[in-house]
């Protein structure tokens, strides 16, 4: 059964960086499949950051393109995010998830971890 | 940018069909997937590629996209359906990327 789950800091100060890690077990990354990033402000909608495939191979929202950077460590078969210069408008619900294939259907995905933007 | 319009809100009485639309321009070229979001829980997958589901969701959950239309169709509506709705495409456009909708509030009468 495949189970991703999401860590990181609950709180980060406007202008820094917010840093997640989504680890998984039940499927090793490097055997393949995209993974990505999504995210839902309280009370709003889905939407794509971005994903990443084994190999490295990264795609990204185009709105969010300048702030972000996906990156994959197979060895400890985690993929992380990194969110630069946030604002409250970056306060939401982060989700990861496994992607059937480039923009695919995501199937699996971790229960979220709530980052909230705030000094 | 593509985008993809659903509508805020759809009402049903328990046993009857509701339908619930993902418009997009020529969005009968792309695959639609659907995602099913409970208060407080993760997106759940019911129906990927327009009309497959995977395994575990029930017959009751289908899929249909031609045109400019893609319609998730939930028949024999049960109160367990009450939720929020989504679909998602993929935008292969010059800066590719994924595209969800703006969602649909379920809502069993």
């Amino acid at each position: 059964q495949v189970q991703l789950q999401e860590s990181g800091p609950g709180l980060v100060k406007p202008s820094e960086t917010l840093s997640l890690t989504c680890a998984v077990s039940g499927y090793s990354i490097s055997s393949g499949y995209y993974w990505g990033w999504i995210r839902q402000p309280p009370g709003k909608g889905l939407e794509w950051i971005g994903s990443i495939y084994h190999s490295g191979s990264t795609y990204y929202n185009p709105s969010l393109k300048s702030r972000v950077t996906i990156s994959v460590d197979t060895s400890k078969n985690q993929f992380s995010l990194k969110l630069s210069s946030v604002t409250a408008a970056d306060t939401a619900v982060y989700y990861c998830a496994r992607q059937a294939t480039l923009g695919g259907s995501c199937q699996y995905w971790g229960q979220g971890t709530l980052v909230t933007v705030s000094s | 940018s593509y985008v993809l319009t659903q509508p805020p809100s759809v009402s049903v009485a328990p046993g009857q069909t509701a339908r619930i639309t993902c418009g997009g321009n020529n969005i009968g070229s792309k695959s639609v997937h659907w995602y099913q979001q409970k208060p407080g829980q993760a997106p759940v997958l019911v129906v990927y590629d327009d009309s497959d589901r995977p395994s575990g969701i029930p017959e009751r959950f289908s899929g249909s996209n031609s045109g400019n239309t893609a319609t998730l169709t939930i028949s024999r509506v049960e109160a367990g359906d009450e939720a929020d709705y989504y679909c998602q495409v993929w935008d292969s456009s010059s800066d590719p990327h994924v595209v969800f909708g703006g969602g649909t509030k379920l809502t069993v009468l």
